[in-house]
């Protein structure tokens, strides 16, 4: 079965700041891999998804992230941190087929932004 | 705002009852997803439908049922309740059935069973 591990419960950073989110997955095949963000009392936004090509893809809020078929990771990426961009985030990982849509969850990342 | 809607937003309940979450999808989505977030369990895939037939499922309680109508709103039953289904219960839904459609989320119904 597949699972996503996210290694940081908790992550504290400046303001200015880059920063940088570890994943990593378990699965046989290339997996569907996506990023999500939850801001307190909101549901949960897509950041960026990799399904295959270019191994680096660029998603909103000026955040990217990194595929690495060697190391089994998909580490979130960004060069300045804002304060806005406190909240937690999560990793998730697709297997298609017969799965269809099913995304399995990492345990997620709690960002905190000091000015 | 996703276009996902959730209601309600609380639902406060005892033990042993019984309660529905409905969702309606974004205009156009003809996928549902249903996902429940807990401190213990993290957030879980329970169920997807797509255009009414169930399409995957996850660790869903048997005593959990969800289903997906003509005008592609869905619900999800709890019965039986217990302390553990506490829980923040999200609906996400897609334009297709395959995980490469981007997952769109509701807000969410956060679930208190006293």
């Amino acid at each position: 079965a597949q699972s996503v591990t996210q290694p940081d419960i908790h992550i504290t950073v400046s303001e200015g700041a880059s920063l940088e989110l570890r994943c990593n997955y378990s699965y046989g095949a290339t997996p569907y891999l996506f990023w999500y963000v939850q801001s307190p009392g909101q549901g949960l936004q897509l950041l960026l998804k990799y399904f295959s090509g270019d191994t680096l893809v660029q998603g909103i809020k000026g955040f990217e992230a990194e595929f690495k078929r060697s190391q089994s990771s998909f580490n979130l990426r960004k060069p300045s941190v804002h304060w806005s961009d406190a909240a937690e985030y999560f990793c998730a990982v697709g297997q298609g087929g017969t799965s269809y849509g099913k995304l399995t969850f990492g345990q997620g990342t709690i960002l905190t932004v000091h000015p | 705002d996703s276009g996902v809607t959730q209601t309600p937003k609380h639902l406060i309940t005892a033990t042993g009852q019984r309660v529905t979450l409905r969702c309606s999808p974004r205009s156009g989505d003809l996928s549902v997803y249903w996902y429940q977030q807990s401190l213990d369990q993290g957030l879980q895939f329970l169920i997807q439908y797509y255009n009414g037939e169930e399409r995957a499922k996850g660790n869903i309680l048997e005593r959990f049922s969800a289903q997906q109508f003509p005008d592609l709103h869905s619900e999800l039953n709890l019965s039986s309740l217990e302390l553990g289904d506490s829980a923040l219960y999200f609906c996400a839904s897609s334009v297709g059935a395959r995980a490469t459609d981007t997952q769109y989320f509701g807000p969410g119904t956060r679930l208190t069973v006293l």
